[in-house]
């Protein structure tokens, strides 16, 4: 158990730009949910998915922003367009079936210039 | 909607010590569940602490035991014997049993340092 991985740690982006961050989540865990954690706030939901299938989705996620988990494995959370506005970081968690303790990653840091 | 409310936004607490950190939530539902958890600087967050709502008895893991009073929509979490390790961003999180994810919604979190 190597527990959640995020990559990168760190992403600088200029504005307009697309981003991609990964998440591997702890094996065998079927539950993956990312995270939005701006300066001095405490984490918000954007999306979840069981298995494959993303099952819900924050008002949050703007149409900017896809998220898929092929396989039921790793995630990746996609940004297009970036504004200035993205600029926060990033937390994947996973859970195993049958619990609901959310294992978190250590999160990928966006800074949108 | 759900509110999680932390009205602490920085505590401090001498080396063994004890120190409760204070949240409060709004929720209509009756099952749900509430954590607190533990952010150190620059890494990954870490469950501190889970309360089942339809449990009266508070939740107790080791020096971390928190107060739970559902009437008051009140869950706060005590430290006990505070190690310089203990210092992070406490959150406090409610999930509502009824939606199949389990999502979380946090608190703004309460920034604890331990003054040796």
């Amino acid at each position: 158990d190597t527990g959640v991985s995020q990559n990168p740690r760190h992403k600088i982006t200029k504005r307009g730009q697309n981003v991609t961050f990964r998440c591997d989540p702890i094996s065998e865990h079927n539950r993956l949910y990312w995270y939005r954690q701006t300066l001095g706030q405490g984490p918000e939901f954007l999306t979840y998915f069981q298995n494959e299938a993303q099952l819900e989705k924050s008002r949050l996620l703007s149409d900017r922003f896809s998220a898929e988990r092929p396989k039921g494995s790793f995630s990746t959370l996609e940004i297009q367009r970036t504004e200035q506005g993205d600029s926060a970081m990033y937390l994947c968690a996973s859970s195993a079936p049958g619990t609901n303790i959310q294992y978190f990653g250590a999160g990928t840091r966006l800074s949108v210039l | 909607a759900q509110t999680v409310t932390q009205s602490q936004p920085e505590m401090s607490v001498q080396e063994a010590e004890t120190v409760t950190l204070s949240c409060t939530y709004d929720t209509s539902e009756s099952d749900y569940y509430l954590f607190w958890y533990k952010q150190p600087p620059s890494r990954q967050m870490i469950l501190v602490i889970r309360q089942e709502a339809y449990k009266q008895q508070n939740a107790t893991e080791n020096r971390f035991s928190v107060n739970f009073q559902k009437a008051a929509k009140s869950f706060s979490l005590k430290i006990s014997d505070s190690q310089l390790g203990d210092a992070a961003m406490y959150f406090c999180a409610y999930a509502y049993s009824g939606a199949g994810s389990y999502q979380l919604t946090f608190g703004k979190g309460t920034k604890l340092s331990v003054i040796p």
